[in-house]
């Protein structure tokens, strides 16, 4: 069974630009989680879908913002970027929202911002 | 608020003898708690999971991980490292069914020839 696949790995971007990175979930998970991760801050959350659906949201600006399709595939965009969103942005997918259902999360896409 | 704290940032071990790598959580309800490894340039791996049950969890790798409800912990242990387990590690923890997954900040783990 394939993984979960993120598309670009590598972007480079200027401030002010905005971009959008792919993730394509295991086949038959339909959640989808993105996180934020650089050196300083660890690990954060962005937002968790379900069903097409946002259920959970971390403390990011408006200008984080992302879906997900019927296939469950899902997108982030970010806006107006800024140097700090440079990160590596990862995402995670698992079979169901319940808490039990461990994350699988894929290789990221390391964004620069210049 | 749910928390969680990996108190080393780093652990340097010699091969062949136990590791552990420690986590301490903080939640309302019970916990969820979860094992990650990273290695360079490369997504989290899931190692082991603690929803309920015996206290000591067995993962993969040879990785096990014990949860003390008392002391609000859940460390991870392997009775003798590799240095190929040498990469990140990182204690999550979700409060009840709901909740997103926190992240501890990592343990960056060395083994040594």
């Amino acid at each position: 069974k394939a993984g979960v696949t993120q598309t670009p790995r590598y972007l480079i971007k200027t401030r002010g630009q905005q971009v959008t990175l792919s993730c394509s979930p295991i086949s038959g998970h339909r959640s989808v989680s993105w996180y934020q991760q650089t050196p300083g801050q660890g690990l954060q959350f962005l937002f968790e879908y379900f069903s097409e659906t946002q259920r959970n949201k971390g403390n990011f600006p408006g200008r984080f913002s992302g879906r997900q399709f019927s296939n469950s595939r899902s997108e982030m965009n970010v806006s107006t970027l800024e140097l700090g969103d440079s990160a590596l942005y990862l995402c995670a997918s698992s079979l169901w929202m319940e808490g039990n259902s461990p994350l699988h999360f894929g290789n990221g896409t390391r964004l620069t911002v210049t | 608020a749910q928390s969680v704290a990996q108190p080393e940032d780093q652990v340097n071990v010699a091969e062949g003898n136990p590791l552990t790598v420690k986590c301490t959580y903080s939640v309302s309800g019970n916990p969820y708690l979860f094992w990650y490894v990273q290695y360079p340039n490369r997504g989290l791996q899931f190692l082991l999971k603690y929803i309920t049950g015996d206290n000591l969890v067995k993962g993969s790798y040879g990785f096990e991980a014990e949860f003390n409800k008392s002391q609000t912990s859940f460390h991870l242990k392997k009775p003798s490292a590799l240095v190929s387990d040498s990469a990140l590690y990182f204690c999550a923890v979700r409060g009840g069914s709901q909740g997103n997954l926190i992240f501890g900040k990592g343990t960056k783990l060395s083994v040594k020839p």
